[in-house]
């Protein structure tokens, strides 16, 4: 069985200020890893994901987040926050080599204050 | 462009009344999986489908079908509607043949649901 945890609920950053959301899985079998976005009023979208190869991987808005497989965490980062970071934010995972089953965190809101 | 759809996004109902929520992609992909999204428990898998005629029970099926009898529509039916059935559900859907572990999954916007 695969789980995520997120033990950060809520996060309240200052507006360019530097951000890390937590995110610990445990799974017997190799893993991929994802975090979605989910902006106000909105479904869930793909922010970045980790396959295989390098453990660094980043999104387009500058975030990044390391694959760390000794401490089974994926945490997630960005240097400067804008406002428009404000959503709430979910680690999942995945199983390789079976169905899909994505098994989701309980999200991390993450508040941005001007 | 592609698109995942759900209808309505808003409804109020009563116990014991069933509802179907609809879900309907035009990615054309094979695989579509219905949500729900609690307050602390972020989102749980309650059925999902990798093809036509195929569903599966996700962990928390109980008290709700789904049916796959094209490519593009995974409708939710709860059969007697409950009060803890109150949530916010998504469908989704992704593309590889089988299910892929590494795929993105593309969400709809969501469906409100209240049992009174």
């Amino acid at each position: 069985a695969q789980s995520v945890t997120q033990l950060d609920s809520q996060v309240p950053v200052f507006e360019e200020a530097p951000v890390e959301l937590r995110c610990n899985y445990s799974s017997s079998v190799s893993v991929y890893l994802f975090w979605y976005v989910q902006y106000p009023n909105q479904g869930l979208q793909l922010l970045l994901k980790y396959l295989s190869g390098s453990t660094l991987v980043e999104s387009i808005n500058g975030f990044e987040a390391e694959f760390n497989k000794s401490q089974t965490s994926f945490h997630l980062r960005k240097p400067s926050v804008h406002i428009s970071d404000t959503a709430e934010y979910f680690c999942a995972v995945t199983s390789s080599g079976g169905y899909q089953k994505v098994t989701f965190g309980t999200g991390t809101k993450l508040q941005v204050i001007p | 462009d592609a698109e995942i759809t759900q209808s309505p996004r808003h409804k109020i109902t009563e116990t014991g009344r069933q509802v179907t929520l609809a879900c309907h992609q035009t990615w054309n992909h094979n695989n579509m999986f219905w949500y729900r999204q609690d307050l602390g428990h972020g989102l749980r898998l309650i059925h999902y489908s990798y093809g036509v005629q195929d569903t599966n029970k996700g962990e928390v099926s109980d008290g709700y079908s789904v049916s796959r009898s094209n490519t593009e529509d995974l409708p939710l039916t709860l059969e007697s509607a409950a009060s803890s059935q109150t949530s916010v559900y998504f469908c989704a859907s992704s593309e590889s043949s089988a299910g892929g572990p590494a795929d993105t999954q593309y969400f709809g916007p969501g469906t409100r649901l209240t049992v009174l």
